[in-house]
C-alpha cells in the first residue's frame, strides 16, 4: 500500500512567520493531494488541494506546491495567524486514501 | 446545508462489549467513509460505501467490525466484540462524487473509549 510520510512532526513559529509542512508518497499513481486543517476535539477540514496535473496551487495566505518526480509535495502558510494553530493532515489518494500522520503548529502571538 | 451527523457522540464500554455508530451523511452524497483516528494519529480509512455498495473495506478488522449502509443514505459501523485498542474516534465523512478525488466532509466523530 501506499506510503505517506509527514515532516515535521511538530512546528511552532512566531506569527507573522511562514510555516511549511512536507508530505512524501511512494504510490507514482497517486492523483490528489489535499491538506486538512483539525482543530482540537474537531473535525478534519479540507484547506486546500491540489491535483496531479498542477504544480502549485494559491489560496490567500495557503499553497501547496507538488513534486510529482520527487513524489512528495508541502503547504505552505505565510503570514501566520494564531488561529492557523492545530494538526495538519496530509493526503495522498488514488486508489485508496492515506492521511500522513499529522503536523502540531503552534503560532506564538 | 446540513453537515454530516454522527451518534452517539461519546461511549464508554467494557472489552469484549458490543457497539454501534450511526452515521448521516449530507443529502445526496454518493460517497461515504468510516475512519478510525487513534490519540495522536492521522485518521485510517476503515470502509468506503457507494451508495449502499462497499468499494473498499481492505483495512476493515472484518473478525470484530462490520459496517453497511442502509439504502445508500445512513450507515452504522459495528464493533462486536470490542478491544482495548479500538479506543479512538470514529470518524464519519461523505462526499458528492464517487473516488477518492473529492473533497471529503466530515462529521464530528464519536469518541470510544474501551475500558
Amino acid at each position: 500500500g501506499e506510503n505517506v510520510e509527514q515532516h515535521p512532526s511538530t512546528l511552532s513559529v512566531q506569527e507573522g512567520d511562514s510555516a511549511v509542512i512536507k508530505c512524501t508518497y511512494s504510490d507514482s499513481a497517486s492523483n490528489y493531494f489535499p491538506w486538512y486543517k483539525q482543530e482540537l476535539g474537531k473535525r478534519p477540514q479540507l484547506i486546500i488541494d491540489i491535483r496531479s496535473n498542477v504544480g502549485e496551487k494559491k489560496d490567500q495566505r495557503i499553497a501547496v506546491t507538488l513534486n510529482k518526480t520527487a513524489k512528495h509535495f508541502s503547504l505552505h502558510i505565510t503570514e501566520t495567524q494564531p488561529e492557523d494553530s492545530a494538526v495538519y493532515f496530509c493526503a495522498v489518494t488514488g486508489n485508496q486514501f492515506y492521511f500522513g500522520t499529522g503536523t502540531s503548529l503552534t503560532v506564538i502571538p | 446545508e446540513a453537515g454530516v451527523a454522527q451518534s452517539p457522540r461519546y461511549k464508554i464500554i467494557e472489552k469484549r462489549q458490543s457497539v454501534a455508530f450511526w452515521c448521516n451523511p449530507i443529502s445526496g452524497h454518493a460517497t461515504l467513509y468510516w475512519y478510525q483516528q487513534i490519540l495522536g494519529q492521522g485518521p485510517k480509512l476503515l470502509i468506503q460505501f457507494q451508495n449502499n455498495g462497499v468499494v473498499d473495506d481492505s483495512q476493515l478488522p472484518k473478525d470484530r467490525f462490520s459496517a453497511e449502509r442502509l439504502k445508500g443514505v445512513d450507515s452504522t459501523l459495528k464493533i462486536q466484540p470490542a478491544k482495548l485498542e479500538d479506543s479512538a474516534v470514529y470518524l464519519c465523512a461523505s462526499s458528492l462524487e464517487v473516488g477518492f478525488s473529492y473533497e471529503q466532509y466530515f462529521g464530528p466523530g464519536t469518541r470510544l473509549t474501551v475500558t
